[in-house]
């Protein structure tokens, strides 16, 4: 079993649409990180939170820690957010390593 | 600030053939990690480097890939010979250090092995 969980695997929307997707960790952790990931692309963070909530235009990402649950969503999506979003965590015990999930693919439809 | 660059972008080979790839992380960048990506995949770590010693290869494939950061600054990853399982995008990403930090990732290589 992964240590990284996400759902879905797969996501289309409409475009306007709110979106969540969701990440569920089984490991003690020191941070948590959200990535995008465009087709051919390489992979860009888009947040780093151990706690709480962090706001970056119309994306939100929250985490419980109690839980081992954090949620990446997109308010009034629009095309260019089609994307893989991959959550990983780091464990503060592993150097910074990265333990990643296996990604939910993103579409929004015009 | 320039980002993490790699080259080449892409790559075709047949199995049994060596390839080499390159990555020069961002400037002041201590910790250098190697992923594979396959598709469908989160990446896998293959190697990562704190300057030019290794911190954990435990995943890389030693029979056939090799890495190396000599300088403690740009890195290369061999792999010799190629597979067909071998065909992914390989990343390769930097961060400040080993305490829990951002990493920040290079466009990738992909590789097809024929």
């Amino acid at each position: 079993k992964n240590e990284v969980e996400q759902s879905p695997q797969n996501l289309t929307a409409q475009e306007g649409e709110f979106i969540t997707i969701n990440c569920s960790y089984s490991v003690g952790i020191s941070a948590l990180h959200w990535l995008q990931q465009h087709p051919g692309g390489g992979i860009v963070s888009l947040f780093m939170l151990s706690s709480g909530k962090k706001k970056h235009g119309r994306l939100i990402a929250t985490i419980n820690i109690q839980e081992k649950h954090s949620s990446l969503h997109i308010t009034a999506s629009h095309p260019r957010d089609s994307a893989v979003y991959i959550c990983a965590v780091s464990r503060g015990n592993t150097g910074n390593q990265f333990y990643f999930g296996t990604g939910t693919s993103l579409t929004v439809i015009p | 600030e320039a980002g993490v660059a790699q080259s080449p972008r892409y790559k075709i080979i047949e199995k049994r053939q060596s390839v080499a790839f390159w990555c020069n992380p961002i400037s002041g960048h201590a910790t250098l990690y190697w992923y594979q990506q396959i598709l469908g995949q989160g990446p896998k770590l293959l190697i990562q480097f704190q300057n030019n010693g290794v911190v954990d290869d435990s995943q890389l494939p030693k029979d056939r890939f090799s890495a190396e950061r000599l300088k403690g600054v740009d890195s290369t990853l061999k792999i010799q010979p190629a597979k067909l399982e071998d065909s992914a995008v390989y990343l390769c990403a930097s961060s400040l250090g080993l305490d829990v930090y951002e990493q920040y990732f290079g466009p990738g290589t992909r590789l097809t092995v024929t």
